[in-house]
């Protein structure tokens, strides 16, 4: 079945600091990736996605993700983190019920420390 | 500005009581989504719709029931039945099932349950 492992369930980084958040997913043939963020009480906001072609993808808000099909993962990467990029970060794939039925991981809480 | 409102934001329920809670779009999206959220879980999907007078169960349909009549509305009902009915729930739409793959979020309703 199809699922998604963030292993980290809190992570604090200074600001200024770079940040890496982990991903790894269990998917049978090409993979869609997604980063969400998401503020304290609030939805989810769209970072980046990874369909096909450049394993490097940039997103909003100065993110980036690589994918490694080798290593079945899709980090995301920030080189210098702001005290407003605290929040929750989810990561998806796409199940195989379509592009939109996602299956999302348990979430990396990440607080930033002045 | 358009966008996904979701209300009320904050209900309360007594056991045995169903509840509805409204999700309404402005986006003009074909497809509709209820997801629900508790911690270190992720988000599961309940329903999700895509058209009118059309839906799908989800992973955790159990307790739950949606209705589809107009394009820009998915309320969402938490039946007696459902066990466990304390979480945040999601609202979200997206253009269709196509490869665009990003979803649009509502801001949430937190059901607690006396």
């Amino acid at each position: 079945a199809q699922s998604v492992t963030q292993p980290d369930i809190h992570i604090t980084v200074s600001e200024g600091a770079s940040l890496e958040l982990r991903c790894n997913y269990s998917y049978g043939a090409t993979p869609y990736l997604f980063w969400y963020v998401q503020s304290p009480g609030q939805g989810l906001q769209l970072l980046l996605k990874y369909f096909s072609g450049d394993t490097l993808v940039q997103g909003i808000k100065g993110f980036e993700a690589e994918f490694k099909r080798s290593q079945s993962s899709f980090n995301l990467r920030k080189p210098s983190v702001h005290w407003s990029d605290a929040a929750e970060y989810f990561c998806a794939v796409a199940g195989p019920g379509g592009y939109n039925k996602l299956i999302f991981g348990a979430g990396t809480r990440l607080a930033v420390h002045p | 500005d358009g966008g996904i409102t979701q209300s009320p934001k904050y209900l309360f329920r007594k056991e045995g009581q169903n509840v509805t809670l409204s999700c309404e779009q402005n986006l003009n999206h074909d497809a509709m989504y209820w997801y629900r959220q508790d911690p270190g879980q992720g988000l599961r999907l309940i329903y999700y719709s895509q058209i009118v007078n059309d839906f799908q169960k989800g992973d955790i349909a159990e307790g739950y029931s949606v209705s589809r009549e107009k394009k820009e509305s998915f309320p969402l009902t938490v039946t007696s039945a459902q066990k466990n009915p304390t979480a945040f729930y999601l609202c979200a739409s997206s253009i269709g099932a196509g490869p665009s793959g990003e979803l649009f979020f509502g801001e949430g309703s937190r059901l607690t349950v006396l």
